[in-house]
């Protein structure tokens, strides 16, 4: 239940598995990076951030890792829950221009 | 503290007319950012306000307008609606110079449906 480095609109996994959420971003410029979930009827919610500086960073059961070479950002979640079923949403953000841009969504389907 | 609020949940408009939908801010925050979430889609962001003053603007044309008051709340304003105007319209706050800046708060969007 796992993808690495190509973006999938849906991604499927069993209750328990690793799961991992892909996005490419384009500008150059963006220097801060966020994950959001978001849930039907409802905004989108933090997960976890990252600075361009930085490679790696880990939340509770979350890692995103950065590739500024390849412009390439994912999501890793831990021992997936049906609880974490929804759309995920990357966001760039060129915190100088004060804009951010989202990128296409994957929805995440966990089997009981 | 409270979150971000919007009002109202949903809405009914038809083509031309005019809308002002609203958001409150985070407690604290003092930035709003107005984003247009299409179905299926992701948000697109629409223009982000910082002491009442427009401080970033994407690819949406002039009828999109907004306001921010001082006490951070903002309203978004569209003109002339078109049927494409359809969509959950969504309000993020954030506090800028807090060093977090980018950490944006949403809140549930207003539903606009264009007949």
């Amino acid at each position: 239940g796992e993808s690495v480095g190509l973006h999938l609109p849906t991604l499927s996994v069993q209750e328990g598995d690793n799961s991992i959420i892909n996005c490419a971003y384009s500008n150059s410029a963006s220097d801060y990076f966020i994950w959001y979930k978001q849930e039907s009827g409802k905004g989108p919610q933090f997960i976890i951030d990252i600075r361009s500086n930085m490679d790696k960073r880990q939340g509770q059961r979350v890692t995103v890792l950065l590739n500024k070479t390849v412009k390439h950002l994912s999501l890793q979640i831990a021992a997936t829950q049906p609880g974490d079923s929804a759309v995920y949403f990357c966001a760039e953000t060129d915190t100088n221009a004060g804009k951010s841009t989202f990128g296409d969504g994957t929805t995440l389907t966990v089997k009981p | 503290e409270t979150g971000v609020t919007q009002s109202p949940t949903h809405l009914i408009k038809t083509r031309g007319q005019q809308v002002t939908l609203r958001c409150s801010s985070q407690s604290g925050h003092n930035t709003v950012s107005w984003y247009q979430q299409a179905l299926g889609q992701g948000p697109q962001f629409i223009f982000q306000y910082y002491r009442e003053e427009e401080n970033g603007r994407g690819n949406f044309p002039p009828r999109f307008s907004g306001l921010q008051f001082p006490n951070y709340s903002s309203e978004l304003n569209v003109n002339a609606l078109e049927l494409d105007d359809s969509a959950l319209y969504l309000c993020a706050s954030s506090s800028m110079g807090s060093g977090r800046v980018g950490e944006q708060f949403f809140g549930p969007g207003t539903r606009l449906t264009v007949l």
